[in-house]
């Protein structure tokens, strides 16, 4: 398998503009999780799916952030509009059918720089 | 979810052992003890986990307390591409899938 596929790796924009980050999971993987990472609050989970339905979303920081999926291979995690505080990087993670012993995959994350 | 206190830095000396202290003093009796790491410019992985009784696999070793109160994660020989920010989470058996990171402890390897 080729693990957690994000794109794009880094995307550069204006402010005010809509941004697409996007999760292919790996097959067979129930949960998907998003995460962002900055130097002054480290990793933060924004939102996580079980089998595609939206399970806790209380770490999405406002309305401008939104996240999908609307299937089981595939996730977007969308900022309308966005703002420089919203640079960061942006980790997709799956967790497969082993459960509360089995092990969370990353993908490469997603460098988001808004000017 | 329970809290973990890590040290923020450490440092190691190539193929020398280390250890990488957690404290856990209000863990519940069902929580598993998760160590990720995060190498740089890459994502978390998972590196071992275990809930009472000490733990090796190919890349560490976890030595849990008795009162489970405190655990080590022990990387024998460092090498310089351990250099990385290790996290030690506390995962609960039931709810909650998602895990809470921390600041974690950023091991630096000299050759």
């Amino acid at each position: 398998d080729a693990g957690v596929i994000q794109s794009p790796r880094h995307e550069v924009t204006e402010m005010g503009q809509e941004v697409t980050l996007r999760c292919k999971p790996i097959s067979g993987h129930d949960y998907l999780f998003w995460y962002r990472q900055t130097m002054m609050r480290g990793l933060e989970l924004l939102i996580y799916f079980n089998n595609n339905v939206p399970i806790d979303d209380s770490g999405m920081p406002e309305d401008r952030f939104s996240a999908k999926m609307p299937n089981a291979s595939f996730s977007t995690l969308k900022i309308q509009p966005s703002e420089p505080r919203d640079s960061a990087v942006y980790f997709c993670a799956t967790l497969g059918p082993a459960g509360i012993t089995g092990e969370l995959f990353f993908g490469e994350g997603s460098r988001l720089t808004v000017l | 979810d329970a809290k973990t206190t890590q040290p923020n830095s450490m440092e190691s000396n190539e193929e020398e052992p280390v250890h990488l202290p957690c404290n856990h003093s209000t863990i519940s009796g069902t929580d598993y003890i998760h160590w990720y790491r995060q190498l740089p410019s890459q994502g978390p992985e998972y590196v071992i986990h275990g809930l009472t009784s000490n733990v090796n696999n190919r890349m560490a070793s976890l030595a849990i307390a008795e009162d489970r109160k405190s655990s080590t994660l022990i990387l024998h020989r460092a090498t310089l591409r351990d250099a990385a920010v290790y996290y030690c989470i506390l995962r609960p058996y039931t709810g909650r899938r998602a895990l809470t990171f921390g600041s974690g402890t950023r091991l630096q390897v000299q050759p």
